[in-house]
């Protein structure tokens, strides 16, 4: 079966951190991959998406991703976090019209 | 300025009532969707259109109802069949094959 795997549901990390949010995916081809951000009460803001080429993807707000087809995973990193970065962030994966997503992985920024 | 919109940004419903809610996007896109959103849980595909005049299911379409006459425009009612529809519900689109964008949500809420 597709599916999503964001194992953490929650991250606290302290401001200038580093970070890394993992995405595992189960799919039958090389999908496309995406990491979005949400804030509290707001819409899917893209941060960086995977369709093929340089397995290491850069992104808005100093975020970057890294495709590992071994490992069927799309973890995303950021060298260090701000406190703005405090929000929800979803991994989803599939053809562009019908995604599959995670469960989300809230970040919370310690100061 | 480019977006896509969702009004209202609450609403509510009584018992058996249906609701619309409305997204409108000056994207020019061809595709369209609308997502459920629970609070620990990944983003639920209801109803997409790729083209103005078809619509398909999603995976939770039932109790839902859209129609795409115009394609910037693509409501979606909740219907009294929906018993449990109390959500975060999130308007998407994309250029077909491309990457979805999505507006600022509508929260619903029974009274």
């Amino acid at each position: 079966a597709q599916s999503v795997t964001q194992p953490d549901i929650h991250i606290t990390v302290s401001e200038g951190a580093s970070l890394e949010l993992r995405c595992n995916y189960s799919y039958g081809a090389t999908p496309y991959l995406f990491w979005y951000v949400q804030s509290p009460g707001q819409g899917l803001q893209l941060l960086l998406k995977y369709f093929s080429g340089d397995t290491l993807v850069q992104g808005i707000k100093g975020f970057e991703a890294e495709f590992k087809r071994s490992q069927s995973s799309f973890n995303l990193r950021k060298p260090s976090v701000h406190w703005s970065d405090a929000a929800e962030y979803f991994c989803a994966v599939g053809p562009t019209g019908q995604l599959i997503w995670g469960a989300g992985t809230k970040l919370i920024i310690k100061p | 300025d480019g977006g896509i919109t969702q009004s209202p940004k609450y609403l509510f419903r009584k018992e058996g009532q249906n609701v619309t809610l409305s997204c409108e996007q000056n994207l020019n896109h061809d595709a369209m969707y609308w997502y459920r959103q629970d609070p620990g849980q990944g983003l639920r595909l209801i109803y997409y259109s790729q083209i103005v005049n078809d619509f398909q299911k999603g995976d939770i379409a039932e109790g839902y109802s859209v129609s795409r006459e115009k394609k910037e425009s693509f409501p979606l009612t909740v219907t009294s069949a929906q018993k449990n529809p109390t959500a975060f519900y999130l308007c998407a689109s994309s250029m077909r094959g491309e990457t979805q964008y999505f507006g600022p949500g509508t929260r619903l809420l029974v009274l």
